[in-house]
């Protein structure tokens, strides 16, 4: 699997259900970045959680990271429609500068 | 608005042909990124540029030629275009270089080559 590999690959929920995607790295990392694209758009940073760092919340967002399994999750609360979209961990891994991406989760949540 | 933009957004051309897309941010960012996206939604990186110094080279072929003018520019030269060059060309920039600053996108440049 390749740096930052997502689980599931798509998930599809209903309106107002909670989503969780899960992330996994190979490599020792400083910080785990999580990011959103709607389609045909860029990429859009949601939030960076440090290797000292358990969990962060950042509105309906929660992230987790378990260093000690190389495994971050990202849980989206009280999901909307407008949330449908491709999230993708990245971690710079050992490469100073050089952030890389897993292959994303394509999430769809239905009105 | 302060934002990272590329142009064109959409690239048709022939197999052959030499293009370019173009990416300015102006955000104040030294750092700023070329990545390839494929139609599996795969994300790599090509190049990276600290303050108009190449840092990063992910070996690209030798067709794609990064240029930049100055640190708020990073443009993109392909030459003697190939089918497998069809994807989605995303330029980013980020306030430091190193892992620790976020990117900023812009919102792509999707490539077909025919």
């Amino acid at each position: 699997s390749q740096q930052g590999e997502e689980d599931p690959q798509a998930l599809s929920i209903q309106e107002g259900e909670n989503a969780t995607m899960n992330c996994s790295y190979k490599t020792s990392i400083n910080n785990l970045q999580w990011y959103r694209q709607n389609s045909g758009r860029g990429l859009v940073h949601l939030i960076l959680i440090r290797s000292n760092e358990r969990e962060k919340h950042s509105g309906r967002l929660r992230v987790t990271l378990d260093t000690s399994k190389k495994s971050s999750s990202l849980l989206i609360t009280a999901s909307r429609a407008a949330d449908t979209a491709s999230y993708f961990c990245a971690d710079p891994g050992t490469s100073y500068g050089k952030l890389t991406f897993g292959q994303g989760t394509i999430l769809t949540v239905h009105p | 608005d302060t934002a990272v933009s590329q142009t064109p957004k959409y690239l048709v051309t022939q197999m052959g042909n030499d293009k370019s897309i173009k990416c300015e941010q102006n955000l104040g960012h030294d750092t700023m990124y070329w990545y390839k996206q494929d139609s599996k939604k795969f994300l790599k990186i090509m190049f990276s540029y600290n303050n108009k110094e190449l840092i990063i080279n992910e070996t690209v072929p030798n067709r794609f030629s990064p240029k930049s003018p100055d640190k708020a520019h990073l443009n993109l030269h392909i030459n003697s275009l190939e089918l497998g060059d069809s994807a989605v060309y995303f330029c980013a920039s980020s306030n430091q270089q190193g892992a620790n600053s976020p990117l900023h996108f812009g919102n792509g440049t999707r490539l077909t080559v025919t």
